[in-house]
């Protein structure tokens, strides 16, 4: 079974600065997602991505996939970007489980 | 539809009661995904379908949990003879294939008494 690692749990920042969530695997995997959990629980995915990176306005998430590592990044934050940031992994060589990380809560200060 | 659609909301069982929850995908999607996140904390994969085929069910608990995607009808997870430790929500989610964004829908809030 793939163990999926988050750093940090928490993390509290100020507006307008720069965010770096990070997540392991053990296992080599096929795709990863990141995932955005609103305060009131409400679920948006954010990228999935097997390779190098992707850019969607403010977020940027890269991965690596011989260091079993990615990295979510928010340029510019917002208090509006507080939520529960949540690393999920596909298994490779032909296994489609999907195995997450416990996920880290964000909090930006006006 | 443009969203994920997952009823009811809410459901609150007795304990070993039989609890069903639904999810109609969004018009176009061929997979769709269950998920159970326990009190706000780590999310766990249950199942996902490929149209009405099951594609991995490795996260389904064997004995009380059956799902199902028939042509025409809502998905549905069902869980028989609840427990406590079933209280959770329980979220879908929809892709057009496999290895795209997967939409989720709003939950259903389980509570077993």
């Amino acid at each position: 079974k793939n163990e999926v690692e988050q750093s940090p749990q928490n993390l509290t920042a100020q507006e307008g600065e720069f965010i770096t969530i990070n997540c392991s695997y053990s296992v080599g995997i096929s795709a990863l997602h990141w995932l955005q959990q609103h305060p009131g629980g409400g679920i948006v995915s954010l990228f999935m991505l097997s390779s190098g990176k992707k850019k969607h306005g403010r977020l940027i998430a890269t991965i690596n996939i011989q260091e079993k590592h990615s990295s979510l990044h928010i340029t510019a934050s917002h208090p509006r970007d507080s939520a529960v940031y949540i690393c999920g992994v596909h298994s490779g060589a032909g296994s489609y489980q999907l195995t997450f990380g416990k996920g880290t809560k964000l909090s930006v200060i006006p | 539809g443009e969203e994920v659609a997952q009823t009811p909301k809410h459901l609150v069982r007795g304990e070993g009661q039989k609890a069903k929850l639904y999810c109609a995908p969004i018009k176009g999607h061929s997979y769709v995904f269950w998920y159970q996140q326990v009190l706000k904390n780590e999310f766990k994969f249950l199942i996902s379908f490929q149209n009405e085929n099951v594609f991995d069910e490795t996260g389904m608990p064997k004995e009380r949990f059956s799902a199902k995607c028939l042509p025409n009808s809502p998905c549905s997870l069902e869980i028989q003879a609840t427990k406590l430790e079933d209280s959770a929500v329980y979220f879908c989610a929809s892709s057009r294939v496999f290895t795209e964004t997967q939409y989720f829908g709003p939950g259903t809030r389980l509570l077993v008494l």
